[in-house]
């Protein structure tokens, strides 16, 4: 079983939809949840930091349950913008800062 | 801004070959990682660093060895390259502190080995 699995898509879907990606991960030790993109041919880079209470930037809307140890993120009004693969991410245990990554949900906004 | 820069975009080399992948931050961090990312197999941590001189094994160390002899630039070495490291290759960089975990990546470099 992979640490962080996710669905990989793609996600096809219409410019001002709502669209949400989940994904679980194996190892309850973890302490910290993100949520990376990375556009085509570039690095990945921080989105959004996840938190129990569940938090909110703007049109992103980020969950944890840790008990059943999922993540998931919702995009409401999604722009052409959007279109991007997005990476759940989550710490490893044992110090470092040390991440682990998901293989990447790819979300094309389309007119 | 954090800046992580990588020596080379693209890189084509031969089997067999020493190869060096370097990696500079600007930003004073205590941490950098070496990262490889492949289709259907996401980023995987190759090796890792938390200080000068210092380094941990990722996931995947085989055929791979690292330096940092300054705290701003951590090198990627692959001792004799094969066709099976043909790979993006991605550094990154974040602070020694609990709770924030943001790394920052480099741009990449495309390694292809012939």
């Amino acid at each position: 079983r992979k640490e962080v699995e996710q669905d990989p898509g793609p996600f096809n879907v219409p410019e001002g939809a709502t669209v949400a990606f989940n994904c679980t991960y194996s190892n309850s030790a973890s302490q910290s949840f993100f949520w990376y993109r990375q556009d085509c041919r570039k690095e990945p880079k921080l989105l959004m930091s996840v938190y129990s209470s569940g938090n909110e930037d703007g049109r992103f809307t980020a969950q944890l349950n840790r008990a059943s140890q999922y993540i998931s993120l919702l995009i409401r009004d999604s722009k052409l913008s959007d279109s991007a693969t997005y990476l759940c991410v989550v710490s490893r245990s044992g110090g470092g800062n040390k991440l682990t990554f998901g293989t990447g949900t790819q979300l094309k906004v389309e007119l | 801004d954090v800046k992580v820069t990588q020596s080379s975009r693209y890189l084509v080399k031969r089997t067999g070959e020493k190869v060096f992948l370097e990696c500079v931050q600007d930003m004073d961090h205590e941490n950098m990682f070496w990262y490889r990312q492949d289709p259907g197999l996401g980023l995987r941590l190759i090796y890792f660093s938390y200080d000068v001189k210092m380094k941990e094994k990722g996931d995947i160390p085989e055929g791979y060895s690292v330096s940092r002899e300054k705290k701003e630039r951590f090198s990627l070495i692959l001792e004799s390259a094969s066709t099976n490291q043909t790979s993006m290759y991605l550094c990154a960089s974040s602070l020694w502190t609990s709770g924030n975990n943001e790394q920052f990546f480099g741009p990449g470099t495309r390694l292809t080995v012939l």
